[in-house]
């Protein structure tokens, strides 16, 4: 299983919106409502941010949004802060009772 | 509140075995399916193995298959990775991750991590 395609990095100034996306097969991303995108920082545990495509667990800022089009999810952050700089990761569940990470994207605020 | 403590990393030669213990507490650790993740040196999260919370069903990525094996101690609320012939990619930091929602395929809760480093 080969992992989900993200950006590299992305970056914004505060306040701006950002949109990372993650391109996967119909074998995940697109034949599955099974995506979530996790933020970490480094040396941190991992923290999900949303699940099943659009939704946030409580206590999730909504500036977090989760969409998915198709083999492409997409999380945004809007009215970007200092405290989002982070590595985020999308992940899905597959055909084959798996779970797939994507490359990972490093966000930075300018 | 949810806690998740692995323990078990350290130094290991190639070819030789070891077991990390993830402990939970806070939940009810019987009725959540229970997964590994690690992340190499430099390097994004890998999805390493899930198990259902009956033990009845186990997944393992491809890089682990036939050399990993999850399991759980419901009674001890205690999940483990047995990793036997190991290699220097194997080097990682290694977390436990709580399942929920549809195939537990959401990590909800995370361990600290503990670090496995493989090498002579």
């Amino acid at each position: 299983q080969s992992a989900l395609t993200q950006p590299a990095s992305v970056s914004g100034s505060p306040g701006q919106s950002i949109t990372i996306s993650c391109t996967g097969t119909s074998s995940d991303v697109g034949g599955y409502e099974f995506v979530s995108w996790y933020q970490h920082h480094p040396g941190k545990a991992p923290k999900l941010m949303i699940y099943e495509v659009r939704n946030r667990p409580s206590g999730v800022s909504n500036r977090f949004s989760g969409s998915k089009s198709a083999n492409t999810a997409s999380l945004t952050i809007s009215g970007l802060q200092a405290e989002d700089e982070a590595d985020y990761y999308c992940c899905s569940y597959t055909s084959t009772n798996t779970q797939v990470f994507g490359t990972g994207t490093k966000v930075t605020v300018l | 509140q949810v806690q998740l403590v692995e323990s078990g990393g350290g130094v290991v030669q190639p070819g030789r075995s070891l077991r990390l213990s993830c402990a939970a507490s806070g939940f009810t650790f019987s009725s959540y399916g229970m997964h590994w993740v690690r992340q190499a040196p430099g390097k994004g999260l890998e999805w390493v193995a899930l198990i259902w919370y009956d033990a009845t069903n186990k997944y393992y990525s491809g890089s682990v298959r036939g050399r990993f094996t999850i399991s759980r101690d419901n009674a001890k609320n205690t999940l483990y990775l047995q990793m036997n012939s190991l290699r220097p990619e194997d080097t990682a930091v290694y977390y436990c991750a709580r399942g929920s929602g549809w195939y537990s395929s959401n990590f909800d809760y995370w361990g600290q991590g503990t670090l496995v480093t493989v090498s002579s």
